[in-house]
């Protein structure tokens, strides 16, 4: 089937510890996004790319890290400089002309 | 970036129309109005979209205003699974462009 597969669906975290969420895609789309979404909240942009080997920050960029090697994957990085990580990630891709996203399931990150 | 304006939170009962308002004044010429919803634990999902003329798909209908300033998603029939929180987004047609998502409003669907 195609879609956008994230993992794992839930995550712990310890103090001052770099966890990496994996985000992979299989509908061919040039474009991917990261989100983190709090409680009763709505979504936040933290990094996107538009092609491979480029990404740009978005509005909360801090305290995390992108790669964009390959089309298909996107992982995101939850860096030890991110004092307040604790919340839900969403990993999203998009074609355009339209720019329909394409949403993953969601990792849920706490920390210990 | 142009901005959306939603209710916070609606209600209605089941099997019956559900109309959901979006105020988007300051949309511009090239922005599509998309629709996402989100049920609890879920990612987005994809509702419908457009650019000037109502549309309609196997989810629901977008009746977009002459002007563009506002825009209403309608559920045909309300049920229980479309309690959600809704999206109203304004986007461009480049793969890079952003859509912003707001709060959204919190559909309550009453048996």
């Amino acid at each position: 089937d195609g879609g956008i597969t994230q993992s794992p669906k839930y995550l712990f975290r310890k103090e001052g510890q770099n966890v990496t969420l994996s985000c992979e895609q299989n509908l061919n789309h040039d474009a991917m996004y990261w989100y983190r979404q709090d409680p009763g909240q709505g979504l936040r942009l933290i990094y996107y790319s538009q092609i491979v080997n480029d990404f740009q920050k978005g509005d909360i960029a801090e305290g995390y890290s992108v790669s964009r090697e390959k089309k298909e994957s996107f992982p995101l990085t939850v860096t030890s400089a991110q004092k307040n990580p604790t919340a839900f990630y969403l990993c999203a891709s998009s074609q355009a002309p339209v720019n329909i996203q394409y949403f993953g399931a969601g990792t849920r990150l706490s920390v210990l | 970036d142009a901005k959306t304006t939603q209710p916070n939170s609606m209600e209605s009962n089941e099997e019956e129309p559900v109309h959901l308002p979006c105020n988007h004044s300051t949309i511009s010429g090239t922005d599509y109005i998309h629709w996402y919803r989100q049920l609890p634990s879920q990612g987005p999902e994809y509702v419908i979209h457009g650019l000037t003329s109502n549309v309609n798909n196997r989810m629901a209908s977008l009746a977009i205003a002459e002007d563009r300033k506002s825009s209403t998603l309608i559920l045909h029939r309300a049920t229980l699974r479309d309690a959600a929180v809704y999206y109203c987004i304004l986007g461009g047609n480049n793969a890079g462009n952003m859509l912003t998502f707001g709060g959204g409003t919190r559909l309550m669907v009453k048996p």
